[in-house]
């Protein structure tokens, strides 16, 4: 299988724990990006790295949020002290930075997190 | 403020007719639109594309229309079969980031 994948599937986590999620994206693409999704809306930007540079982070990013991508291949996403509205569909996605090919990104199936 | 807007939450349409999508956008900066199709427990995944400086593309059963001067771009799937029920994200780039619609989730009737 050489689509994206994203580790765990789900979490089940406490308010006020850290929880990490991994994803991998597709070996030859440069460009990843984290989503989040909630129920009735579309995937929302989080950030996204270029190889190992994280070259944007939205607003949505609060300083809770941290995200790496060593050496421009999987990426981590940590959240710190959740809280319950941190509860979402965390996407991964991944294009190459090159013309057109940029915008068809390539989505995980995503890790649901909830914070009880 | 909600750059691209999915107005029909769900669409219900009889096998073998057509299935039109609408989205509206107000960010006049947007150069590329994309329609991504999400099954449940799975991630959205890409099926149409069109450039701002086009105003139709067509690939197979699907075709997307952009209308610039409404802001509008629609979605149309002819014949319409079982396997294309599926929640259907319009979505819009600027800045090599992509805004996503919430979504409509498509009903085919057999």
């Amino acid at each position: 299988d050489t689509g994206v994948s994203q580790n765990p599937r789900h979490k089940i986590t406490k308010r006020g724990q850290n929880v990490t999620f991994r994803c991998d994206p597709i070996s030859e693409h440069n460009r990843l990006y984290w989503y989040r999704q909630t129920l009735g809306q579309g995937p929302e930007f989080l950030t996204y790295f270029q190889n190992e540079a994280q070259l944007e982070k939205s607003r949505l990013l609060s300083d809770r949020f941290s995200a790496e991508r060593p050496k421009g291949s999987f990426s981590t996403l940590e959240i710190q002290r959740t809280e319950q509205g941190d509860s979402a569909m965390y996407l991964c996605a991944s294009s190459l930075a090159s013309g057109l090919a940029l915008y068809e990104q390539y989505f995980g199936p995503g890790t649901r997190l909830t914070v009880t | 403020d909600q750059q691209v807007k999915q107005n029909s939450p769900s669409l219900s349409v009889q096998e073998g007719r057509i299935s039109i999508l609408n989205c509206d956008y107000t960010n006049s900066m947007f150069d590329y639109f994309l329609w991504y199709k999400k099954y449940p427990a799975e991630g959205p995944t890409f099926l149409i594309s069109i450039s701002s400086i086009k105003d139709k593309n067509e690939d197979g059963r699907f075709t997307v229309f952009l209308n610039k001067s409404a802001k509008h771009l629609s979605l149309h799937i002819v014949p319409s079969q079982p396997g294309d029920s599926a929640v259907y994200f319009c979505a819009a780039s600027a800045d090599d980031k992509i805004i996503f619609g919430k979504g409509t989730r498509l009903h085919i009737l057999p």
